[in-house]
């Protein structure tokens, strides 16, 4: 069975604060995916990877960085975090080969004070 | 650049069809997905469309006319647990995908 898990389920944090958000997949996937989802706005992609040590700006990477330094490990980080960052984060993968599918952990819902 | 556009709402009553309508603008398209989350969920894929035409899965079917920019989802039999936010999702032509803002569907008993 496929997993895609993350490291909090619920976060809180201070603005200014750094804030790292991690995932992994079992999979021995080549792509991984950092969203953002937001009532009425759907998912927005803010990076991803397609392989190890790679990274790829998605569409809202402003205030964001990733890491990945291992295959099934992506990291998405805060560098100082601010309140218009109170979101649902979620990190996805998929097969480079079957490349319609996407496999999605459960979020992290980051609260920033 | 890609967007595309979905009904915010759907209600429906158990046993009933409903359609969920995906129009999409894009530069670069390859295929139109679609994802079911429930509410505290994570997103789960249902189908994919590469191709113009009908794909089935079980109670679920998609549609894609790549001349109208226009898929849908159809949901048949419907059941309570088909109460969710509904997802189209384009791929384009790096492979990641753009989701629509997404349609929650109610169903009634």
């Amino acid at each position: 069975d496929v997993k895609v898990t993350q490291s909090s389920r619920y976060l809180v944090k201070r603005t200014g604060e750094k804030v790292f958000l991690e995932c992994v997949q079992d999979m021995d996937h080549e792509n991984m995916f950092w969203y953002r989802q937001d009532p009425g706005l759907g998912l927005r992609l803010i990076y991803f990877s397609y392989d190890v040590k790679m990274k790829e700006k998605g569409d809202i990477p402003e205030g964001y960085s990733v890491s990945r330094e291992k295959k099934e490990r992506f990291s998405l980080i805060l560098e100082s975090a601010s309140t218009n960052q109170t979101s649902m984060y979620l990190c996805a993968s998929r097969d480079r080969i079957v490349s319609y599918e996407q496999y999605f952990g459960p979020g992290t819902r980051l609260t920033v004070t | 650049g890609q967007s595309l556009e979905q009904p915010s709402e759907v209600t429906a009553v158990e046993g009933a069809i409903v359609q969920i309508n995906c129009t999409y603008q894009t530069s670069g398209f390859y295929g139109l997905s679609w994802y079911q989350q429930h509410d505290g969920g994570a997103p789960t894929f249902l189908s994919y469309n590469a191709l113009d035409g009908l794909e089935e899965t079980g109670r679920f079917s998609s549609f894609l006319s790549r001349s109208d920019s226009y898929g849908y989802l159809l949901l048949q039999e419907l059941q309570m647990k088909d109460s969710a936010s509904y997802f189209c999702a384009a791929s384009g032509s790096a492979r990641q995908l753009t989701f629509g803002s997404g349609t929650q569907l109610t169903v009634l008993p």
